[in-house]
């Protein structure tokens, strides 16, 4: 079964300070892998797609398809990047985006 | 703000009652997804409609039922609510103009059901 994991429910990091949020996949196919976060009192959005290869907000993830990860990283966290973050994976065809369970970044100033 | 458009914001009912959530996609986009978000489980996939039919099948329990109509709204129907079924239910919409390539998802704002 396609599976998401993020392995940490709660990360707290202080201001400055670099930021990795894990996320780890489980598909034999060829995986587009997603970053989602939902800031406080907002929707859950779009952070950005490793198709794209973007920096947004100053995070990065990179695909790694021999370690099955996709994890996302900023050298400095900021305190307005203090949020909900979702890891999730697009099988191929028609079907709907798989969600880990999420991971509750707090930045602390 | 992405477009969608949830209703109600906010549900209160008892166990053993029935309750519809409804959801409006973006103008434009014919697919309709709902998500249940809870702290234990995280966002877990319920249903997909697409264009009024229903294309995909997630961990949907019996007691729920889903419809797209054909102005492409989506109602969510919750029935013999139980006190676990207290989450928050996200719709989302996308236009599936990027078949292949993966799908980006449109979130409304969610409507946050308590089942006392």
């Amino acid at each position: 079964a396609q599976r998401v994991t993020q392995p940490e429910k709660l990360l707290s990091v202080f201001k400055g300070a670099p930021v990795e949020l894990k996320c780890n996949y489980s598909y034999s196919g060829s995986p587009e892998l997603f970053w989602y976060v939902q800031y406080s009192r907002q929707r859950l959005q779009l952070l950005l797609r490793h198709i794209s290869r973007e920096s947004i907000k100053g995070f990065t993830a990179d695909l790694n398809k021999g370690e099955t990860s996709f994890h996302l990283k900023k050298p400095f966290a900021q305190e307005e990047d203090s949020a909900m973050y979702y890891c999730a994976l697009y099988r191929s065809g028609n079907t709907p985006l798989v969600f880990g369970k999420g991971t509750r970044l707090s930045v602390i100033a | 703000d992405s477009g969608v458009t949830q209703t109600p914001k906010h549900l209160i009912t008892a166990t053993g009652q029935r309750v519809t959530l409804r959801c409006s996609p973006r103008s434009g986009d014919l697919s309709v997804y709902w998500y249940q978000q809870s702290l234990d489980q995280g966002l877990q996939f319920l249903i997909q409609y697409y264009n009024g039919e229903e294309r995909a099948k997630g961990n949907i329990l019996e007691r729920f039922s889903a419809q797209q109509f054909p102005d492409l709204h989506s109602e969510l129907n919750l029935s013999s609510l139980e006190l676990g079924d207290s989450a928050l239910y996200f719709c989302a919409s996308s236009d599936n103009g990027d078949r292949g390539r993966g799908e980006k998802l449109f979130f409304g704002s969610g409507t946050q059901l308590s089942v006392l």
